[in-house]
């Protein structure tokens, strides 16, 4: 139980457009879900924490028009990079925390998507 | 604002032998503190968590780490590394509601020789 998926879990574009980042929690409802961004072989940082139903709260320094968190349901968080640029490109990972979930508070963390903008 | 220092980027080490993983933390209440193991196409995953009560902490696939206040130091053992541990290895203290909001070290990443 507690899975976590992401899709896609690569994707390349081109510069100036935007794409789309689906989270989703498989076995349980997540009421808070998290965005991360790992650069390579670097650590993990966050960029948003979102709740069902409300708007997403982000990070400092993390531009929320860039990034377009959608915590729509309870089992799906999207991530949205609009007008993407070269500097865009990260590992992007999402994690899950919520009832039902086997370990009160425990995050649960999707597999990441790459980004590649070209 | 809360910070994670993993001093080792790379860790070899041979099948069987020993593995300690350094964490030191600053925050300035009472901390929570998690280790999670990255493998390659797979997320995160949670090897323990230390919250309160005993500071020995066992976790999942023979890890432990003991919390040490007075060094600020949160560190992973394993008596005896099988080949399946090579693996990026992340500290993390939480802070907000319950913990949840993560604060990530660097990585450790852990090569196994045969």
């Amino acid at each position: 139980g507690a899975v976590v998926s992401q899709h896609p879990s690569w994707v390349i574009c081109k510069s100036g457009t935007s794409v789309k980042i689906e989270c989703r929690s498989l076995d349980f409802q997540a009421t808070t879900m998290f965005w991360y961004r790992q650069f390579p072989k670097q650590s993990l940082m966050l960029m948003a924490t979102s709740n069902e139903g409300s708007k997403a709260t982000y990070e400092q320094g993390v531009e929320k028009d860039k990034f377009l968190i959608n915590h729509a349901s309870l089992t799906l968080s999207t991530l949205t990079v609009t007008s993407a640029h070269p500097e865009d490109s990260s590992f992007y990972i999402c994690s899950a925390i919520g009832q039902g979930s086997p370990s009160y508070n425990e995050q649960f963390f999707g597999p990441g998507t790459r980004l590649t903008v070209l | 604002a809360q910070s994670v220092t993993q001093p080792d980027i790379h860790i070899t080490v041979s099948e069987g032998a020993s593995l300690e993983l350094r964490c030191n933390y600053s925050y300035g209440a009472t901390p929570y503190l998690f280790w999670y193991v990255q493998s390659p196409g797979q997320g995160l995953q949670l090897l323990l968590k230390y919250f309160s009560g005993d500071t020995l902490v066992q976790g999942i696939k023979g890890f432990e780490a003991e919390f040490k206040r007075s060094q600020s130091s949160f560190n992973l053992r394993k008596p005896s590394v099988h080949w399946s541990d090579a693996a990026e290895y992340f500290c993390a203290v939480g802070s907000g509601a319950a913990g949840n909001k993560l604060t990530f070290g660097g990585g450790t990443r852990v090569l196994v020789k045969p």
